[in-house]
């Protein structure tokens, strides 16, 4: 099983550009979310989804964008990339049994906004 | 406003010593409660989950439960150095299915 693969690994952007973080996740879970996480300052949710068509806000949704078309395939997209976008990005599924195995994490997008 | 909270460390302990991380939460109907291990560089990946009162033990590693004191603590026996990680405690409430993360409590064990 490949789980949830994250691509690309590393990426840098200069201010302005725009890019999509790509998540996909192949154990048929409905819910999968986006974190960043910043030395020091913990996971912070950007956004998540309960389904395909179906997503919502987290704690940090300015200046990204997802969308959900398909149960598999969960996209981060960046515009307008600002410095402060800077960050480790953390794709993350969970399924029916989210409460006894948690979340399944990717291996993360390292992005740099020079 | 909900909140988990662990000390940041490092908590530093010899190799073959028993670490022990704690977590505190803020929400009572918390229902389930996981240990995630992240090494540098690395994602977070499960080690422990609970949602009964008491202990749950899986080998080297024990988590604890006391609801009515809301905290949650994590064992490691027969430290090692490849435990040496950052251990970050979430927390579930009610149905919905978001996770309240805590910051991390950075574990150095040395040989």
């Amino acid at each position: 099983n490949a789980g949830v693969t994250q691509t690309p690994k590393f990426r840098i952007l200069k201010i302005g550009q725009s890019m999509t973080l790509q998540c996909a996740q192949d154990m048929n879970h409905n819910y999968m979310y986006w974190y960043r996480q910043d030395p020091g300052m913990g996971l912070k949710l950007i956004y998540y989804s309960v389904g395909a068509g179906i997503t919502d806000k987290g704690e940090v949704p300015n200046g990204y964008n997802v969308s959900r078309s398909t149960t598999e395939d969960f996209p981060l997209r960046l515009e307008l990339a600002a410095p402060s976008q800077t960050s480790v990005y953390f794709c993350a599924s969970s399924g029916g049994s989210m409460f006894i195995y948690g979340y399944t994490f990717g291996s993360g997008t390292r992005l740099t906004v020079v | 406003q909900k909140e988990v909270e662990q000390n940041s460390g490092p908590l530093s302990v010899p190799e073959g010593a028993i670490a022990s991380l704690n977590c505190t939460y803020s929400d009572r109907v918390s229902q389930s409660f996981f240990w995630y291990r992240q090494y540098s560089g690395k994602s977070p990946e499960l080690i422990m989950s609970i949602y009964s009162n008491g202990d749950k033990e899986d080998g080297r590693f024990t988590a604890q439960l006391n609801k009515a004191s809301q905290y949650v603590s994590l064992l490691i026996r027969d430290s090692q150095p490849s435990d040496s990680a950052t251990y970050l405690c979430a927390v579930n409430a009610g149905n919905n299915r978001k996770l309240i993360w805590g910051l991390g409590t950075s574990l150095a064990v040395n040989p």
